[in-house]
């Protein structure tokens, strides 16, 4: 069975400043995917970032990184220059055998 | 592109009704559809899987006879709460994985359903 967990259930950030979301997971499968999802008050779901596990370079979208290390099973998640529009719910999930499964979740704060 | 859409975004029913809800893929074709239920301010709870053309696989818990899910097409499944109760009271998300897209899904705006 995949675990996935968000150790920090909130976490505040000052605008324009840096802020990292913790994740780990567990799986005993070799291949997988990982995603960070963005869930704003309107409730829509939206893909921040996904990493393949078999690629070793960390994947990033513009303000938006991942560190990825695979042997920790770990994947944090950066979010660089901080904007207001970042506020949200940010969850953690890993996909194989053909299904995902979703952290907790973090709330993010973005103080102006 | 991968747009999914979801009708209604609400709904509210008298207990003991059914009440289904549509999950489209508006620009690609989804090969699998996703059933989850929210709860506020708590994560996604998968509810079951469905490939196009086969039945949906249930996830543990999940009352298969209460919540029927039909993926008649590749750009449409529903799921249908029969003999709604107040429990049943709940945020619904689907999502769609399109063939080729590294296992990427994409996410329909969710359907907010409240029993009385």
């Amino acid at each position: 069975a995949q675990t996935v967990t968000q150790s920090q259930p909130e976490m505040s950030v000052q605008e324009a400043e840096t802020v990292t979301l913790s994740c780990t997971y567990d799986t005993s499968e070799s291949d997988y995917y990982l995603f960070w999802y963005k869930q704003p008050p309107s409730r829509q779901m939206i893909l921040v970032i996904r990493q393949e596990a078999y690629k070793q370079q960390n994947a990033t979208e513009n303000r938006f990184s991942v560190n990825f290390q695979k042997a920790a099973k770990s994947f944090s998640l950066k979010i660089s220059d901080s904007q207001l529009g970042d506020a949200a719910m940010y969850f953690c999930a890993s996909y194989n055998a053909g299904k995902s499964t979703f952290g907790d979740g973090t709330t993010l704060t973005v103080k102006p | 592109g991968a747009v999914v859409s979801q009708h209604p975004s609400r709904v509210i029913c008298k207990s003991g009704t059914s009440v289904k809800i549509e999950c489209r893929s508006l620009d690609f074709q989804a090969t699998t559809m996703f059933w989850y239920r929210q709860f506020p301010k708590q994560s996604l709870m998968l509810m079951a899987t469905s490939n196009e053309g086969s039945k949906a696989t249930y996830e543990q818990g999940v009352e298969k006879d209460k919540f029927l899910i039909n993926h008649a097409s590749l750009t449409l499944s529903t799921l249908t709460v029969t003999s709604a109760h107040p429990e049943d009271s709940s945020f619904y998300i689907c999502s769609g994985r399109r063939q080729g897209s590294g296992e990427t899904q994409y996410f329909g705006p969710g359907t907010r359903l409240l029993v009385l």
